[in-house]
């Protein structure tokens, strides 16, 4: 199967600072997501992204499908926007999510 | 149009009973997916059923089972419980099936077993 990394683990910003979490995959995929895990556990949708660039608010996303990357932009970062970001993908031949490890991110005051 | 429905939320366990875990997707949605999140082993994909057909499998024991019914339901059952079953159990639901479409998660069932 594919292997999903996401870089960096773990990340502090100032409220107001922007940042990029950086998602690699190791082949072809069909489907890429991005997403937030709130404090109770849920998953967030924020991206569905196989490529292209898409944006809503202070958030947008890259996928260089090609390079096998992903970007997650968040600007202006608020203390909400903390928790963990997960970045997702589905192999071209099958139909099971790869997770990344996450990405904690922590927006300070 | 109501979410990704799961069932219990929040439920305990000792060692060696079972427990069955509950999906309801977003209406219209076909395929239901299973994952489990632990602290060590992070997200997992557990199975993902698709028009009441098992189509694809994770690399867990037989303790772990599932089924979807004819409105797309879905149910998974753990037998023989273990410590380590212990997890956050999330259930997705896609329109399509899980390669091509967009996934939406539920809040999730919290297992913890004693």
């Amino acid at each position: 199967g594919i292997q999903v990394e996401q870089s960096p683990p773990d990340l502090i910003l100032q409220e107001g600072a922007n940042s990029t979490l950086r998602c690699n995959f190791s082949d072809s995929v069909n489907n890429l997501q991005w997403f937030h895990q709130n404090p109770w556990g849920q998953l967030i949708n924020l991206f569905y992204i196989p490529s292209g660039t898409k944006q809503n608010g202070r958030l947008s996303a890259t996928t260089v499908a090609t390079e096998r990357y992903s970007l997650l932009y968040i600007s202006s970062s608020q203390t909400t926007d903390s928790g963990v970001y997960f970045c997702a993908a589905t192999e071209t031949s099958g139909s099971r999510l790869t997770f990344g490890e996450g990405t904690q991110l922590t927006v300070n005051p | 149009k109501a979410g990704v429905t799961q069932t219990p939320r929040y439920l305990i366990k000792t060692r060696g009973q079972q427990v069955t875990l509950s999906c309801s997707p977003i209406s219209g949605h076909r395929s239901v997916s299973w994952y489990q999140q632990t602290p060590g082993q992070g997200l997992q994909f557990l199975f993902e059923y698709f028009s009441e057909t098992q189509r694809n499998k994770g690399n867990f024991p037989g303790r772990f089972s599932g089924r979807q019914f004819s409105n797309s339901r879905s149910e998974m059952n753990v037998s023989t419980l273990e410590l380590g079953d212990s997890a956050l159990y999330l259930c997705a639901s896609s329109l399509h099936n899980a390669n091509t479409g967009e996934l939406f998660f539920g809040e999730g069932s919290r297992l913890t077993v004693l």
